[in-house]
Order: structure tokens, then sequence, then C-alpha cells
């Protein structure tokens, strides 16, 4: 059974804190993307990655940063955490034509 | 204009009912299309491939026109447990992966 695993379901953080959100998948996809939702706006794109060390801006990139060392792990970094972040956070990985598979989501509330 | 589509309803039916959502795409170049379901507070899992000869699973049915770029999902005989949010995905070899808004469904007693 494919996998894609996000580190936390739930995160408060403080303003200001540098925060991390991991996603790990186990299928060896080559495409993974980080998109946020909020009630609505739907899934916007922050960031997708085709291969490892590649990185493509989605729509709302501003106040995000991501990191691919490695194929089966994609990060999201909030480099200076603001209350406006507060947001469901969704990873999801994918290869060629097909469909993508999601994380759980993490639902990180900023105070 | 947004790339994908879709009215985010809500569509309030009956048990037993019939009933379709359409999803618009301005990409011509977009080469795969997808239908997913999400329940609330959770995360989209796929429902269906969208082919280009249509497809169906059991009550739902999807289709494609490519011709007037949209994607079409048909419910048929409506279950309580079919109340969620459908979200239309288009893709292209390459390029992300991009969802339409949803549109949410409730499926009344």
């Amino acid at each position: 059974d494919v996998k894609v695993t996000q580190s936390s379901r739930y995160l408060v953080k403080r303003t200001g804190e540098k925060v991390f959100l991991e996603c790990v998948q186990d299928m060896d996809h080559e495409n993974m993307f980080w998109y946020r939702q909020d009630p609505g706006l739907g899934l916007r794109l922050i960031y997708f990655s085709y291969d490892v060390k590649m990185k493509e801006k989605g729509d709302i990139p501003e106040g995000y940063s991501v990191s691919r060392e490695k194929k089966e792990r994609f990060s999201l970094i909030l480099e200076s955490a603001s209350t406006n972040q507060t947001s469901m956070y969704l990873c999801a990985s994918q290869e060629g034509d097909t469909e993508a598979f999601f994380g759980q989501g993490t639902r990180l509330t900023v105070v | 204009r947004k790339e994908v589509e879709q009215d985010p309803g809500p569509f309030n039916v009956p048990e037993g009912a019939t009933v379709a959502f359409n999803c618009t795409y301005s990409n011509s170049a977009s080469q795969s299309f997808f239908w997913y379901r999400q329940d609330c507070r959770k995360e989209p899992k796929l429902l269906m491939s969208v082919y280009s000869s249509g497809n169906e699973d059991g009550r739902f049915t999807a289709q494609l026109n490519r011709a007037s770029q949209y994607i079409s999902l048909l419910i048929r005989d409506s279950k309580l447990s079919d109340s969620a949010t459908y979200l239309c995905a288009v893709t292209r070899r390459g390029q992300n992966f991009v969802f339409g808004p949803g549109t949410r469904l409730s499926v009344l007693p």
C-alpha cells in the first residue's frame, strides 16, 4: 500500500519561530508537492519538486522555503511563522501522469 | 482566470438522487484528469481517474470533453455516505498537479 507520511498531525507554534514540516513517501516518486488548504480557498500550491535538489515555486511561495535532499523526503520550512500561516498543510507525491497521493495533513496553528 | 474551476456548491440532494458536477480547465495541454473525494478534516483521496473514453465505477461515471475543456462526475443513487467535497485535478507530465476549489455535496435523508 502506498504511503505518504507527514511528521505531525497537529502543531502549535509561536509567531517568529522557524517551523519544519516533513513529508516522506515510500513510492520512489519523482514529484512531490506542498499545498495549503484554507476554507473557501481550496488547495493552493506552495512549492513542488520534480527531482532531488530541484524545486519550483507554486502559487503562494512567499514566506516559505523547501528542501529536497533525498528523493523520498520533501520538507517545507516556514522561516519566521506568522499568524496568517495558520492552515492545513498537505504534502503529496506523484509520478508521470498518474494520480497524486496525499499525506494525512498537518494542521498548523501559529499563535 | 483560474486554471481549474468548479462550482463550490453546496449541492444538497435527497438520498437516491442523481447529481452531476462539472469542472472546467483552461490549459489545453493538460493530459491527465482525476476526481478526488475529501471528507471533512481529512486528506483528499482518489475517487477515479478520467479517461478520454469516459469511465464508470459502480454508481460513479466520469467523462472528459477535451473540445470544451471540462470533466464531469455523475453520481447515481446518492447515499448519505457520499456527502463530501469533490475536487477535480488536472496535470501533464513534468508539470504541477492543479486542483479545483472543490464542490461540496450534502446528501440528505
